[in-house]
C-alpha cells in the first residue's frame, strides 16, 4: 500500500513569513495527525483529526498555527507568521480509527526559518 | 499532564553486545508503543503492548511493559549495524493520545 505522503520535504523561510505542508494519508486511515519534531526530541502532537473534525488541537499555537482537513482525506498545516523556534520537521501520521493501532509516519518537512 | 521519560539518552554498543532502554511514565498507561527512528527517518511503528507484564518478541527484539503499566523496556539481542537509530516509546493514557517519549539514540560501532 501507499504510505503517508507529505510536501514539500524541505522548506527554508525567513521569519514572519508564512507556510504551508500538505500531507495525504493511507487510504482508509480515518485518524490523522500532525507532529512537529524539534531536533533531538521525541514527535510532539499538533493536532489530531477523525475524518475532518477535529480531535485534539490542546497543544497547536493557534494564534499562528492553523490545519485543515476538509474532505476527510488530505490535511493541510499552515504556520503564519513563522518565528525562529518553529524551525522543526513537521510530520504526518495517519492511522485506522481506534487506540490499538500503530501510526503511519510520513517522511516529514524540515522547516527552517532564519 | 502525562509525561514520558526514556533512560538512557544515548547508548554506544559495539556491535554483538546487547542493548536495552527504559520508557517511565509518571501515570498509568492504557497501552504503549515502541517506534524506530533511523538517522534522517521518520518514526516507524514496531509494537504495541496492552497487558499488564506482557512480553513480546521480534526476532532479536524483545518489548516488555510492567505491572503495573508504568513502565516499559526494549532489549535487543547482539545488536547489528542496521539497529542503529533512534527509539521511542509513545504511552497512551485512557481518553488521551499517545505521548512520546524523548527517544534514546543507540550507535553500534561496527
Amino acid at each position: 500500500e501507499a504510505g503517508v505522503a507529505q510536501s514539500p520535504r524541505y522548506k527554508i523561510i525567513e521569519k514572519r513569513q508564512s507556510v504551508a505542508f500538505w500531507c495525504n494519508p493511507i487510504s482508509g486511515h480515518a485518524t490523522l495527525y500532525w507532529y512537529q519534531q524539534i531536533l533531538g526530541q521525541g514527535p510532539k502532537l499538533l493536532i489530531q483529526f477523525q475524518n475532518n473534525g477535529v480531535v485534539d488541537d490542546s497543544q497547536l499555537p493557534k494564534d499562528r498555527f492553523s490545519a485543515e482537513r476538509l474532505k476527510g482525506v488530505d490535511s493541510t498545516l499552515k504556520i503564519q507568521p513563522a518565528k525562529l523556534e518553529d524551525s522543526a520537521v513537521y510530520l504526518c501520521a495517519s492511522s485506522l480509527e481506534g487506540v490499538n493501532y500503530g501510526y503511519t509516519f510520513g517522511s516529514g518537512t524540515r522547516l527552517t526559518v532564519v | 499532564g502525562q509525561q514520558v521519560m526514556q533512560i538512557p539518552q544515548y547508548q554506544h554498543v559495539q556491535e554483538g553486545e546487547d542493548f536495552t532502554t527504559y520508557c517511565n511514565s509518571s501515570t498509568t498507561l492504557s497501552n504503549i508503543q515502541w517506534y524506530k527512528q533511523r538517522p534522517g527517518g521518520h518514526p516507524v511503528f514496531l509494537i504495541q503492548l496492552v497487558k499488564s507484564g506482557e512480553v513480546k518478541k521480534q526476532k532479536r527484539l524483545t518489548f516488555q511493559f510492567g505491572e503495573a503499566k508504568k513502565n516499559s523496556s526494549l532489549h535487543i539481542t547482539a545488536t547489528q549495524t542496521t539497529d542503529v537509530g533512534t527509539y521511542f516509546c509513545a504511552g497512551h493514557n485512557y481518553g488521551q493520545n499517545f505521548v512520546f517519549g524523548p527517544g534514546t539514540r543507540l550507535s553500534v560501532l561496527p
